[in-house]
């Protein structure tokens, strides 16, 4: 079982539309990224978050520490929104533990 | 305006020969990771470094090498020993210290191995 699972691997929409991304994972401490992998290979972070919910935008991230669990929403998507979205809880202070990514396409 | 720069951005080498990636960043930050990813699967840690002239190894360090002179370099070698070096390398800083820090990705260099 892979220690960071996300879902789904693959998604498409409709410009426009309200998309959800999960993440679970089995080991980790208390935080997590939420990163974004645009096709020419570069990694923007989204967000680091420990506790509750942040908003950036139109991207909301949510996290639950107890259940081990991590949501990432993104309102109205647009076409730019395309991207590979990568979650990956902290294993330590100094670690990160990344998962293989959720691929978003929004078409026109 | 801070941030990471890797270079290049694609590099092509022959069998058998050691290369060296570059990475630089001017945010000041104390600690800097290399990673490599492969198609379907997450990024791998490779180095870090927490603190300038000391680095520690990752989880698939093997045929790899770092050096951490300055704060603001961290360049890594692919040497020969390395079995299947065609990949794309990236390079991440991030504040450092006790607490988890936000880390800052370079844009990658796609190194494939002929």
């Amino acid at each position: 079982k892979n220690e960071v699972e996300q879902s789904p691997q693959n998604l498409t929409a409709q410009e426009g539309e309200f998309i959800t991304i999960n993440c679970s994972y089995s080991v980790g401490i208390s935080a997590l990224h939420w990163l974004q992998q645009h096709p020419g290979g570069g990694i923007v972070s989204l967000f680091m978050l420990s506790s509750g919910k942040k908003k950036h935008g139109r991207l909301i991230a949510t996290i639950n520490i107890q259940e081990k669990h991590s949501s990432l929403h993104i309102t109205a998507s647009h076409p730019r929104d395309s991207a590979v979205y990568i979650c990956a809880p902290f294993y330590n202070t100094d670690k990160l533990i990344f998962g293989t990514g959720t691929r978003l396409q929004v078409f026109p | 305006d801070g941030g990471i720069t890797q270079s290049p951005k694609y590099l092509f080498r022959k069998e058998g020969q050691n290369v060296t990636l570059s990475c630089e960043q001017n945010l000041n930050h104390d600690a800097m990771y290399w990673y490599r990813q492969d198609p379907g699967q997450g990024l791998r840690l490779i180095y870090y470094s927490q603190i300038v002239n000391d680095f520690q190894k990752g989880d698939i360090a093997e045929g790899y090498s770092v050096s951490r002179e300055k704060k603001e370099s961290f360049p890594l070698t692919v040497t020969s020993a390395q079995k299947n070096p065609t990949a794309f390398y990236l390079c991440a800083s991030s504040s450092g210290g006790r607490a988890m820090n936000e880390q800052f990705f370079g844009p990658g260099t796609r190194l494939t191995v002929l």
